[in-house]
């Protein structure tokens, strides 16, 4: 029931793309996205709540395939502040409301 | 108020002990949510409160452990007879309603000695 997120870590140099995974085996009603700075709480990116929705905040955006089950979160041109775990939680139909989360993606950004 | 509120931020305690930890969410949010993040891992869903009923105990690990939330408000998640491997960083979560983003709480660090 956890989704799986991969890779599990990323180092990027300022400037440069990643691209961070989220698959389920269930069914999907929606997919969250939070970022977790080191010794601070997760911090909302956004929700993805249809399938093939995309969204953006600031330059880092997300997209959703209900088909595949899985959402995808990308991050262009990576600055410094982008560092840290990513998470995906995601909702399934008949879960009631249960947000379960992945194990994270580390990611550092490095000048 | 202005952020979830979680109390203690940090509680040693020692193995056997009973512990509760407090979480005073969003005002006028009505779902809230319970986390655990052990050392470098990822979020372990608990439970979560949608008002003062939780649909869904089955993520709490043990019958050690127990949550409730009165007056649609205050949450308290009680460790009985606790373990060593109980340690870990307690996160509240609350939300306006069901679906909603939600906001975590600073967490409370709770060391099993």
């Amino acid at each position: 029931q956890q989704p799986v997120q991969s890779p599990q870590a990323v180092i990027l140099r300022e400037g440069e793309d990643a691209v961070i995974n989220c698959s389920s085996s269930k069914a999907l009603y929606s997919v969250h996205w939070y970022r977790q700075k080191h010794g601070e709480a997760p911090v909302f990116l956004m929700i993805l709540l249809k399938g093939g929705e995309q969204k953006g905040h600031e330059k880092i955006s997300a997209s959703f395939n209900e088909k595949k089950q899985q959402s995808s979160l990308y991050l262009t041109a990576s600055q410094l502040s982008y560092s840290g775990t990513y998470f995906c939680g995601t909702e399934t139909p008949g879960s009631q409301g249960n947000l379960i989360f992945g194990k994270g993606t580390k990611l550092s950004v490095k000048p | 108020g202005a952020g979830v509120s979680q109390s203690p931020s940090n509680k040693v305690t020692e193995k056997g002990k009973d512990v509760e930890l407090r979480c005073d969410p969003i005002s006028g949010h009505t779902a809230l949510y319970w986390y655990r993040q052990s050392l470098g891992q990822g979020l372990e869903f608990l439970i979560y409160f949608q008002g003062n009923s939780a649909p869904d105990k089955s993520g709490l690990p043990s019958d050690r452990f127990s949550a409730e939330r009165t007056g649609g408000s205050v949450s308290t998640l009680t460790i009985q007879r606790t373990q060593q491997e109980d340690s870990a960083v307690y996160l509240c979560a609350s939300s306006l309603y069901l679906r909603a983003p939600i906001t975590f709480g600073s967490g409370t660090r709770l060391t099993v000695v």
